[in-house]
Parts: structure tokens; C-alpha cells; sequence
């Protein structure tokens, strides 16, 4: 079965240094890994998603994850972090087409001004 | 294009009480999912529904929780009877397809004394 790992629960960063969270998966085909956000008393918001192709994706506000194979991992990153970007971030990991998604236990980024 | 809908936000009931959730899909989408997110933790599968018929219940504590998607648009989350530690967000998602990523309502809120 599909597994998510985020390993650090909280990452505190200065306003305009570059981000990085943290995500390694476990499938045991190929896999489908998405970044969500969510703000507080809010629903999750789609970032970004790997499932083919470029190692390096692009998504919303620009924020980017690099897909290692090797490494089985999907770090989100951000050049220069925003207060704005505070917020709880969750990782995701579908193994099949269809298949359940599995969240990791999220990581509360806060940027500091 | 209007969002995943999610009715009520917010329920605080007794335990052994009843409750209900609604949930209206983005228009189009054939895939709607419910989980549950307990606080401080990443989402929970509950049920996966293909328009009108299940795909995945296996995580849905059916003694107490139900769910149905009837017409295959509008869904119904509930729980019967309520104990303490269904205490959480219940989250909406739907996607076009099984293949594509999740798009969240805001989440009902529900406490149980």
C-alpha cells in the first residue's frame, strides 16, 4: 500500500529566503504525487501535481516540486517565501490511475517578516 | 466556475445524536469523495463514489457512518449514532475523472460533546 511521509511538522522561514518542505512517498508501481495547501478554516487547495515527464513542475504561486526517483521524493519548493505563504501543506501520493489518494500529515510552513 | 459546495460548516450535536453532511460536486465532475481530517492530521478516505456507485468504502466505519450519491450529482455524509471522536472536518472532493486531482469544498465542522 501507498504510504506518505512528511518529516518535519512545522518549517519557519524568512520573508524572501527560499522555501523547501519536505515529502518521500512508498508505492510499489508508478507514481502520482500532488502538493495541497490549506489555510485555516479552509478546504485544501490544489498546488501542483507530478505524474509524468519533467522531473522539475511548476505550479500555483509559484511554488515547484522535484520528483527524485531515486530518492522516492517530492520536495515542494519556493525561491522567495511570502508572510502569505503561511499555511498548513499537505502531500499526496496515488499509486494507480483511479486509485485512493493518500495524504501525508501536513507541515505548517511559517514565514516569518 | 463554481466550487465544490459543502453544507452545514459548522454542527456541535451530543454524542449518540445524529447528524448530516451535504455535498454538491463542481459541475461535470463524475468522481466525488469524502474524508474525514481529524485535527492535526492529513485527510482520510471515507468513501469514493463513481457517480452513483461506490468505488471505495473500505475506511468507512460503516456500524455508524453511511453515504449516498443517489443521482450521481448531490451527496449525503451520515453519521448515526455520533461518538466523541467523530470529531473532525469533513471534507468534499470531486474530479472529472478518477485520474485527476481533487478539488475541495470547505469542510463541515463537526463537534460532538
Amino acid at each position: 500500500a501507498q504510504s506518505v511521509a512528511q518529516p518535519e511538522d512545522q518549517v519557519n522561514v524568512a520573508e524572501g529566503n527560499p522555501l523547501t518542505v519536505k515529502c518521500t512517498y512508498s508505492v510499489s508501481g508508478n507514481p502520482y504525487l500532488f502538493w495541497y495547501v490549506q489555510y485555516p478554516n479552509r478546504g485544501l487547495q490544489f498546488l501542483l501535481k507530478y505524474i509524468t515527464g519533467d522531473n522539475l513542475v511548476k505550479g500555483s504561486y509559484g511554488f515547484e516540486a522535484e520528483f527524485n526517483k531515486s530518492q522516492t521524493s517530492f520536495h515542494l519548493k519556493k525561491p522567495s517565501a511570502l508572510v502569505s505563504d503561511s499555511a498548513l501543506y499537505f502531500c499526496a501520493v496515488r499509486e494507480n490511475y483511479g486509485q485512493n489518494f493518500v495524504f501525508g500529515p501536513g507541515t505548517r510552513l511559517s514565514v516569518l517578516p | 466556475e463554481a466550487g465544490v459546495a459543502q453544507s452545514p460548516r459548522y454542527k456541535i450535536i451530543e454524542k449518540r445524536q445524529s447528524v448530516a453532511f451535504w455535498c454538491n460536486p463542481i459541475s461535470g465532475h463524475a468522481t466525488l469523495y469524502w474524508y474525514q481530517q481529524i485535527l492535526g492530521q492529513g485527510p482520510k478516505l471515507l468513501i469514493q463514489f463513481q457517480n452513483n456507485g461506490v468505488v471505495d468504502d473500505s475506511q468507512l466505519p460503516k456500524d455508524r457512518f453511511s453515504a449516498e450519491r443517489l443521482k450521481g450529482v448531490d451527496s449525503t455524509l451520515k453519521i448515526q449514532p455520533a461518538k466523541l471522536e467523530d470529531s473532525a472536518v469533513y471534507l468534499c472532493a470531486s474530479s472529472f475523472g478518477q485520474g485527476g486531482e481533487l478539488f475541495f469544498g470547505e469542510g463541515s465542522r463537526l463537534t460532538v460533546l
